[in-house]
């Protein structure tokens, strides 16, 4: 019973493409999130979306847009990709905004060539 | 498998040995704090978690030590075993302006646990 699954596990493309990011969670939180992991593990929270409206946007490029049809699913779609994008995504959950017990997406490793 | 960054700091460790992975933070007025795991391949996993009104807190096998004056977290296992072998994050509540509520995570430490 996967609690926060993402798709799809590894994403290779080119430079310019355009290409998105799934994520749903079943855990009944009302709160999600995506963040970026670099090739030196670091750990950086892009955005946050509270019962389907964004809550946080931390300096992340307008060339990615999160998109939440419902409080289940918080999409990542990521336009014009450049090689500066190739990094690990991670989607969250928590059972409410100010919950700071997160849970975290087995992630998805973005490739841009 | 995942690659790992050269620059993470690594911890070595023999089996049944006790683990302390510590863990500096800057911002003073952080007043909430998370230990977070990361097996290769997989996404964080909360692990314990600390206030700080406090200065310590256990767990099972594991026990988190909050030093305010000095703005350090610490992370010991007890009994270290080979499942233990992770990538370990500290994070820390932020609360200034837009980033009320937001995670701020630490570098991460590299457990190896040999057998």
């Amino acid at each position: 019973d996967t609690a926060v699954s993402q798709t799809p596990k590894y994403l290779v493309t080119q430079m310019g493409n355009d290409k998105s990011i799934k994520c749903e969670q079943n855990l009944g939180h009302d709160t999600m999130y995506w963040y970026k992991q670099d090739s030196k593990k670091f750990l950086k929270i892009m955005f946050s979306y509270n019962n389907k409206e964004l809550i946080i946007n931390e300096t992340v490029p307008n060339r990615f847009s999160p998109k939440s049809p419902d409080k289940a699913h918080l999409n990542l779609h990521i336009n014009s990709l450049e090689l500066g994008d190739s990094a690990v995504y991670f989607c969250a959950s928590s059972r409410l905004s100010g919950d700071y017990e997160q849970y975290f997406g087995p992630g998805t490793r973005l490739t841009v060539t | 498998g995942e690659s790992v960054g050269l620059h993470l700091p690594t911890l070595s460790v023999q089996e049944g040995d006790n683990s302390i992975i510590n863990c500096a933070y800057s911002n003073s007025a952080s007043d909430y704090f998370i230990w977070y795991k990361q097996e290769s391949g997989k996404g964080p996993q909360f692990i314990i978690d600390i206030r700080s009104n406090m200065d310590k807190r256990q767990g099972q096998r594991v026990t988190v030590l909050l030093n305010k004056t000095v703005k350090h977290l610490s992370l010991q296992i007890a009994a270290t075993q080979p499942g233990d072998s992770a990538v370990y994050f500290c994070a820390e509540i932020s609360n200034y302006g837009g980033s009320q509520g937001n995670l701020i995570f630490g570098k991460g430490t590299k457990l190896s646990v040999k057998p």
